[in-house]
């Protein structure tokens, strides 16, 4: 079956523009979480979503970052006035929850968003 | 601060050969769990280890968990070319959520022919 997508591959943008990220995750998995990945460096949480709602958005670094997923299915990562500092690979990940619990599974990782703040 | 820190930062053996790696946390975890990402991909779950679990193995991977220690470490035997890759161990942090997974800044493998 299909794994985690994320779209798109690539994005450069502009000093102050406003971007918009999106994953697909894997059908069935009620969770899903954002991270980002500077070079060198391990993934940095954002926020984790179980069905619809934000159960963890403590790592959102600034009210830049915003984070949907309306249907429990799809997730847009959004960025305001982007910054060069906010340049990274910006990865999706979902799984299965049990028992209420997410982090007793396995995460599905997407290949990333390369984004380039000029 | 990182909750969870891999160490050596680099290793580079010979084909055949075991490379260990060590994770390091600081808060008490419901689980720890291993990835490996090769160069521009995305990352790859390997092994998940349970607080109440000391050791667990799949194929040629070996995991520890020492609880008292807040540490871990990933064994992988007879290693070849293609486990070159950055290896990192994510840890969730528990909260009321225990969903927040705070991954290390990972072991880069070279594993050489």
């Amino acid at each position: 079956g299909a794994g985690v997508s994320q779209t798109p591959s690539n994005k450069v943008t502009e000093k102050g523009k406003y971007v918009e990220l999106r994953c697909d995750p894997i059908s069935g998995h009620t969770a899903l979480y954002w991270y980002r990945q500077s070079l060198g460096q391990g993934p940095e949480f954002l926020i984790y979503f179980q069905g619809t709602g934000a159960a963890d958005d403590s790592g959102l670094p600034n009210d830049r970052f915003f984070a949907v997923r309306p249907e429990g299915s799809v997730s847009t990562l959004k960025i305001q006035r982007t910054e060069r500092g906010d340049s990274a690979v910006y990865l999706c990940a979902s799984s299965l929850v049990d028992g209420g619990w997410a982090s007793y599974n396995e995460q599905f990782f997407g290949p990333g968003t390369r984004l380039t703040v000029l | 601060s990182q909750q969870g820190e891999e160490d050596p930062q680099a290793l580079s053996i010979q084909e055949g050969e075991n490379a260990t790696m060590n994770c390091s946390y600081k808060t008490s975890i419901n689980n720890l769990q291993w990835y490996r990402q090769n160069s521009g991909r995305g990352l790859v779950h390997l092994i998940l280890i349970r607080s109440n679990e000391r050791e667990k193995h799949s194929g040629r991977l070996r995991v520890t968990l020492d609880t008292s220690k807040k540490s871990s470490s990933l064994l992988i035997t007879a290693s070849r070319a293609a486990d070159t890759a950055s290896y990192f161990c994510a840890t969730d942090a528990r909260s009321n959520y225990g969903q927040n997974f705070v991954f290390g800044p990972g072991t880069r493998l070279s594993v050489l022919p």
